[in-house]
């Protein structure tokens, strides 16, 4: 099957500052990386779309200049909260599309925790 | 617009039973659809799709699901429960045209011994 991994899986920083949070396809391209946002014991909320070499595609009520997205190869997107805040805490998965099940399917993360002092 | 209605918080089911997840779909054009399943503080693990082809899906696990256009279902089935399947189970959706999978909210499994 597809990898996809994510670093950090935890972090916890105060108010005001950034953190960013980077995914990678480990054997396989992703032309299409996905950044969902998960509340606890709630469904993921698509966040963005992120097309290598282009600028992501935002969902509506997300702010593009809080989180900025870089899809700058085949293997790596990162997702940068800026000046984060407490209501910025959840839990953040990243997701590729490719791998040996095709184009079709979407590979997902293991998950960053960002708690925000 | 696209949508996924899981209409079961939680199934509970005794281990060696069979066990149903239900979804159902709305989409324009022809759905793609998948299963995948999440344990505590992890990502998701995807089970199986449905794109074209037989309507009964088998994926990993020993899990399979059915799609039924007419009923614009897809539900999740395992002949014999385990313990260990206890989880969170997410049913998605995207169109042909569409690129990012839209998630219902997710069922909990809970499998009692």
């Amino acid at each position: 099957g597809a990898v996809v991994s994510q670093h950090p899986s935890r972090v916890i920083c105060k108010s005001g500052t950034s953190v960013k949070i980077e995914c990678r396809s480990l054997d396989f391209q992703a032309t299409t990386m996905f950044w969902y946002r998960q509340f606890p014991k709630q469904s993921l909320m698509l966040m963005a779309t992120s097309n290598e070499g282009s600028k992501a595609t935002y969902e509506q009520g997300v702010e593009k200049d809080k989180f900025l997205i870089n899809h700058a190869s085949l293997t790596l997107s990162t997702l940068t909260v800026t000046s984060a805040h407490p209501e910025d805490s959840s839990f953040y998965i990243c997701s590729a599309r490719g791998g040996t099940s095709g184009a079709d399917t979407q590979y997902f993360g293991p998950g960053t925790r960002l708690t925000v002092l | 617009a696209q949508s996924v209605a899981q209409p079961e918080d939680q199934v509970n089911v005794a281990e060696g039973n069979p066990l149903t997840v239900k979804c159902t779909y709305s989409v324009s054009g022809n759905p793609y659809l998948f299963w995948y399943v999440q344990y505590p503080n992890r990502g998701l693990q995807f089970l199986l799709k449905y794109i074209t082809g037989d309507n009964l899906v088998k994926g990993s696990y020993g899990f399979e699901a059915e799609f039924n256009k007419s009923q614009t279902s897809f539900h999740l089935k395992k002949p014999s429960a385990l313990v260990s399947d206890s989880a969170l189970y997410f049913c998605a959706v995207r169109d042909q045209a569409g690129t990012a999978l839209i998630f219902g909210k997710g069922t909990t499994l809970s499998v009692s011994s």
